[in-house]
């Protein structure tokens, strides 16, 4: 079957540095996803990552090993507005996205 | 760019009623529109996928008589929910992208919180 596996809560410290993972095993692979979603809201778009590497965007970081079917979101300085839900999904071999349930994010000053 | 709006952002209704939600591309033409329903506390859960001008492919266990949807253009396609129960609660997002069958982002509507009294 498909499966997308990560931790259901962080926490972590205003100004540090936090790696949430996401494993997954999809029938075919056309690239991973991440999604961040505050409270109440819907999902607003993050990275893509179809090759294997880390991809870098101000604060947000991607990175993707297709050999291990692994990805991990990375952020750095860590502010408050970051408390969120963020969502990791692949996209399988008929384009179709597997979500994960989502890694609830909690930041302490 | 890539502006999805919804309409309307909340509905309170009595059961049995009917409700409908809009879902709108602002400034791309959405070949494929996606519904999804988010219970809270859990992940998104895929409803139906729509293509403009042909019938919706629903996900298992989803009842294609109860929740109507239609892609009538390429910037709108709507949601009915028939009947409406208090099980029927829940966030209802949608989502759309460009190319059908790629590796395309998804741009998400702010969704709509459905309340079934």
């Amino acid at each position: 079957g498909q499966n997308i596996d990560q931790p259901t809560e962080m926490t972590a410290t205003e100004g540090a540095i936090v790696q949430i993972n996401c494993t997954y095993q999809t029938s075919g692979f056309n690239g991973l996803f991440w999604y961040q979603q505050h409270a109440g809201e819907a999902p607003t778009f993050l990275s893509y990552n179809v090759l294997d590497g880390l991809e870098e965007k101000g604060r947000f970081s991607s990175f993707l090993s297709r050999s291990k079917g692994y990805s991990y979101l990375l952020l750095k300085e860590l502010q408050m507005k970051d408390s969120a839900s963020y969502l990791c999904a692949a996209l399988d071999s008929n384009y179709q996205l597997i979500w994960g349930a989502g890694t609830k994010l909690i930041i302490k000053p | 760019g890539a502006v999805v709006s919804q309409h309307p952002s909340w509905v309170i209704c009595k059961s049995g009623t009917s409700v409908k939600i809009e879902c709108r591309s602002l400034d791309f033409q959405a070949t494929t529109m996606f519904w999804y329903r988010q219970f809270p506390k859990q992940s998104l859960m895929l409803m139906a996928t729509s293509n403009e001008g042909s019938k919706a492919t629903y996900e298992q266990g989803v009842e294609k008589d109860k929740f109507l949807i239609n892609h009538a253009s390429l910037t709108l396609s709507t949601l009915t929910v028939t009947s409406a129960h208090p099980e029927d609660s829940s966030f209802y997002i949608c989502s759309a992208s460009v190319l059908a069958g790629g590796p395309d982002t998804q741009y998400f509507g702010p969704g709509t919180r459905l309340t079934v009294l």
